[in-house]
């Protein structure tokens, strides 16, 4: 079965600092995609980024970069000089390509303070 | 562009009542998932249609059901209502299958409150 874990339930950090968030998923499927979502306070859901399991290039989209290494089962994703924009939840989220449902992590609770 | 379409954003009822809630998928999507997110908690996959056919099951009530009509819009139908089914419900959609290639497109939710 297919899980996801984020380990930090909480962080904390002040406006410019870098803030790493980490997500370790298991699958016994060779073939997924990876997502990483953005709840604000106001509930939606806000698409970030999705990769699929062939393609471990790192990205970066403005502040945003994503690591992806298969062989430690992680997709962590960095926010560089973070804003009180920033705060919010994220989700780490994983499908397989054999199934329909996404599996989400517990969520890390983002606070910028200025 | 179209994004998926949820009605209504908020609904408050009472224990025991009855609950309605409407997805409108994008155009052109045949595929529609719903998931349930309690306070503090991640999202839940319930329940998902393909071509007005179930098509995966998770961890739903048995008092809820729901369905995909011919225009591919969903309905989630929830009775007896218990305080613990407040939550933000998000439907998502997509095109061609249930596969996950396809990427799933995430409504604003319907947040249901029961007192």
């Amino acid at each position: 079965a297919q899980k996801v874990t984020q380990a930090q339930t909480e962080i904390s950090v002040v406006e410019k600092e870098d803030v790493t968030l980490d997500c370790v998923y298991e699958t016994r499927d060779t073939t997924y995609y990876l997502f990483w979502y953005k709840q604000p306070p106001s509930g939606e859901l806000v698409f970030l980024i999705r990769r699929n399991s062939f393609d471990e290039q790192n990205e970066i989209s403005g502040r945003y970069s994503w690591n992806f290494q298969k062989s430690t089962s992680s997709f962590n994703f960095t926010i560089t000089a973070s804003q009180v924009v920033d705060s919010a939840v994220y989700f780490c989220a994983l499908i397989e390509t054999s199934g329909s449902r996404l599996t989400f992590g517990e969520g890390t609770q983002l606070t910028v303070n200025p | 562009a179209a994004g998926v379409i949820q009605s209504p954003r908020h609904l408050i009822k009472e224990k025991r009542e009855t609950a309605t809630l409407k997805c409108y998928p994008i155009p052109r999507h045949d595929t529609v998932y719903w998931y349930q997110q309690g306070p503090g908690q991640d999202p839940q996959f319930l329940i998902s249609f393909y071509e007005k056919m179930q098509s995966d099951k998770g961890s739903i009530p048995d008092r809820f059901s729901a369905q995909q009509f011919s225009d591919y819009h969903s309905e989630l139908n929830m009775s007896s209502l218990e305080l613990g089914d407040s939550a933000l419900y998000f439907c998502a959609s997509s095109a061609g299958g249930t596969s996950g290639i396809n990427e799933q497109f995430f409504g604003p939710g319907t947040r249901l409150t029961v007192l």
